[in-house]
């Protein structure tokens, strides 16, 4: 079955510093690809998303690349905030099924001054 | 737009109890899905509605959780007889239409099994 991989945290870094989080998946077909975002205290928000390979999707300075030949959709922002501090979900919708997700064990970022 | 809302957002309850949680969606949304989240964990999938019909259900969802989306507006999730291992964060998320859309998330229940 469909399943997404996603490094461990937490990931503990400087303010400005550069920020990368590992997602690899596993599917059938050419799944669409997601990242999550979880802020303390809120409920999961989408940050950004490529439904086909070589799709870049970008919001808030963060990006990510859908990598078909190493399956992969590593999340990358060239300067973290304080405020960047939350749990990074990645997640796949596979063709059919109803689009629903399947979610990567998320990674915890902590940003520091 | 009130964004997806559920109740209650935290339930304590006793094994064996039965409980009953309550999601609305934004309100054009058609699809309405279901989710569980234990601590440390990313969400997994439990069921999802496209209106008002069930169109899947994950082997998660043993014979005693049910799940109902009257007239395709809010959906209620039911666990009977709950056990300690139920406890997690029930959350629910509607979209709009067919395709890769964005699915909109609630806050959550976080449902405690003492």
């Amino acid at each position: 079955g469909d399943s997404v991989t996603q490094m461990e945290g937490p990931v503990t870094l400087s303010e400005e510093a550069f920020l990368t989080i590992n997602c690899t998946y596993t599917a059938t077909g050419y799944p669409s690809l997601f990242w999550y975002v979880q802020y303390p205290g809120e409920g999961l928000q989408l940050l950004l998303k490529a439904t086909k390979a070589d799709d870049k999707g970008s919001n808030k300075g963060f990006e990510a690349t859908y990598r078909k030949e190493t399956t992969s959709f590593h999340l990358e922002k060239g300067s973290v905030q304080v405020s960047d501090s939350a749990v990074y979900f990645c997640a796949l919708s596979g063709k059919g099924g109803g689009n629903k997700l399947t979610f990567g064990t998320g990674t915890q970022l902590k940003v520091e001054l | 737009d009130t964004g997806v809302s559920q109740n209650p957002r935290h339930k304590i309850t006793k094994r064996g109890q039965n409980v009953t949680f309550r999601c609305d969606p934004i309100s054009e949304h058609n699809r309405l899905y279901w989710y569980r989240q234990t601590l440390g964990q990313g969400p997994e999938f439990l069921t999802y509605f496209q209106n008002e019909a069930q169109l899947e259900k994950s082997r998660l969802l043993s014979d005693r959780f049910s799940a109902e989306r009257p007239k395709g507006s809010f959906s209620t999730l039911e666990i009977q007889r709950t056990e300690q291992g139920d406890s997690a964060m029930y959350l629910c998320a509607s979209s709009l239409g067919q395709g890769p859309h964005e699915q909109y998330f609630g806050p959550g229940t976080r449902l405690t099994v003492t």
